[in-house]
């Protein structure tokens, strides 16, 4: 059973740049068939995809994201991280990681962080 | 990119079937077999509930159903049943190789 899980400040102060990693188990982020994806939630709303990486380093982004996002994967310690720089209110939300099929859905889940931007 | 369209609420009793919409482009939903559904619990995870517009993981309930034509995708529920009050969002892969999901869907048992 794969199980993702989501670790990091659950604080941050707007400019500033939040990080966080998603730590596997139960499967390899080295796998040549999976996409290790991000996706938020803010508060009472909708999902938004982040964007994924696959086990070579090629990155994929949400434009409206694209200038202020980087997705890497650390294989020694099957973990994917996400920085998402210049933050500010708006970027307060629940964050996810997922692994992601090449047909484009998310078959596994982290439990989500919750990140504030504040000050 | 712009969110797919959902109704944003759903209700229907308990045993009855209820079917609900996601609402693409040609970009998105009209040109892509790759929808799927996802079913979130407050404070949960979402869970995949279908894939590739009508599949089912294994495991999942055979109540969940899922079906496309042209620029729209619906997911149907038979049988509804408590556990199933929860809010429900699609995706859809985008002709520029992203994914977009639904403005979500609120379905409420009576």
């Amino acid at each position: 059973q794969v199980q993702l899980q989501e670790s990091g400040p659950g604080l941050v102060k707007p400019s500033e740049t939040l990080s966080l990693t998603c730590t596997v188990s139960g499967g390899s982020v080295s796998s040549g068939y999976y996409y290790w994806s991000w996706i938020r939630q803010p508060p009472g709303k909708g999902l938004e995809w982040i964007g994924y990486i696959y086990y070579s380093g090629t990155t994929n982004y949400n434009p409206s994201l694209k200038s202020r996002v980087t997705i890497s994967v650390h294989t020694s310690k099957n973990q994917f991280s996400l920085k998402l720089n210049s933050v500010t209110a708006a970027d307060t939300a629940l964050y996810f990681c997922a692994r992601q099929l090449p047909d484009w859905f998310l078959d596994y889940w982290g439990q989500g962080t919750l990140v504030t931007v504040s000050s | 990119q712009s969110a797919l369209t959902q109704p944003p609420s759903v209700s229907g009793s308990p045993g009855q079937p209820i079917t609900f919409s996601c609402t693409g482009t040609s970009s998105d939903v009209g040109d892509y077999n790759y929808v799927s559904w996802y079913q979130q619990h407050p404070g949960k995870a979402p869970k995949l509930m279908i894939y590739d517009v009508s599949n089912r993981p294994s495991g999942e309930s055979n109540r969940f159903s899922g079906s496309k034509s042209g620029n729209t995708a619906s997911l149907t529920i038979s049988g509804l049943q408590a556990e199933d009050e929860a809010d429900y969002y699609c995706s859809s892969y985008t002709s520029s190789s992203t994914l977009v999901f639904g403005t979500g869907t609120k379905v409420t048992v009576l």
